[in-house]
């Protein structure tokens, strides 16, 4: 398709285990960033790449998060260690970049629940 | 520290009427201004924006009305109909264009359109 894509839709899993997250952005898109919703919150910023940049990793809430993205394209938001306060639903977006009228493309959204 | 605010989370209207959507912001710095639209199971989607060298945005049965003084601002739907019911989330960027990682979301407000 031509939109954000995210996978998966929904993870279940205990506390203590690694999670990985994808996202597919949109074709020709530069900037690709992550967010998450917890229940009841706002979308909370995590980490933003651009280009070949450095990544603004300066929402990432601890350093079992982290993330990367290869070939400038497909991310993978990875959470060690998972707790339940890390159940959210996880939102990645693209856009073409700064300088751009700040207008970000979201996925669906990875569901995302620690036991 | 929550720098956008949207106070209601929760809007009750009547089809045809009007719907008042507010938002209040306390950083000084932020110069754009957008307006997010999100169903159940879906990512939100770009509604509206508007740069702070402007007042008021239209678009459709969409508007924007930004009080900078204030702090403050608006999204005005004309008329309300019942595919509009949605979470609305307001956000702000405080770069010049927006380079979308710096954007800011509400906690957004639930909107309900009723026949």
């Amino acid at each position: 398709g031509a939109g954000v894509s995210q996978s998966p839709s929904n993870k279940v899993t205990e506390k203590g285990k690694d999670v990985e997250l994808r996202c597919d952005p949109i074709s020709g898109h530069t900037a690709l960033y992550w967010y998450r919703q917890s229940l009841g919150q706002g979308l909370e910023f995590l980490i933003y790449f651009q280009g070949n940049s450095a990544p603004d990793k300066s929402g990432l809430p601890s350093d079992r998060f982290s993330a990367e993205r290869t070939g400038g394209s497909v991310s993978t938001l990875t959470i060690q260690r998972t707790q339940q306060e890390d159940s959210a639903v996880y939102l990645c977006a693209s856009s073409f970049g700064p300088g751009q009228p700040g207008e970000l493309f979201f996925g669906e959204g990875s569901r995302l629940t620690v036991l | 520290d929550q720098q956008v605010k949207q106070n209601s989370p929760s809007l009750s209207v009547q089809e045809g009427r009007i719907s008042i959507l507010n938002c209040d912001y306390t950083n000084s710095m932020f110069d754009y201004f957008l307006w997010y639209k999100k169903y159940p199971a879906e990512g939100p989607t770009f509604l509206i924006s508007i740069s702070s060298i402007k007042d008021k945005n239209e678009d459709g049965r969409f508007t924007v009305f930004l009080n900078k003084s204030a702090k403050h601002l608006s999204l005005h739907i004309v008329p309300s109909q019942p595919g509009d019911s949605a979470v609305y989330f307001c956000a702000a960027s405080g770069s010049p264009g927006g380079s979308g990682y710096a954007l800011n979301f509400g906690k957004g407000t639930s909107l309900l359109v009723t026949p």
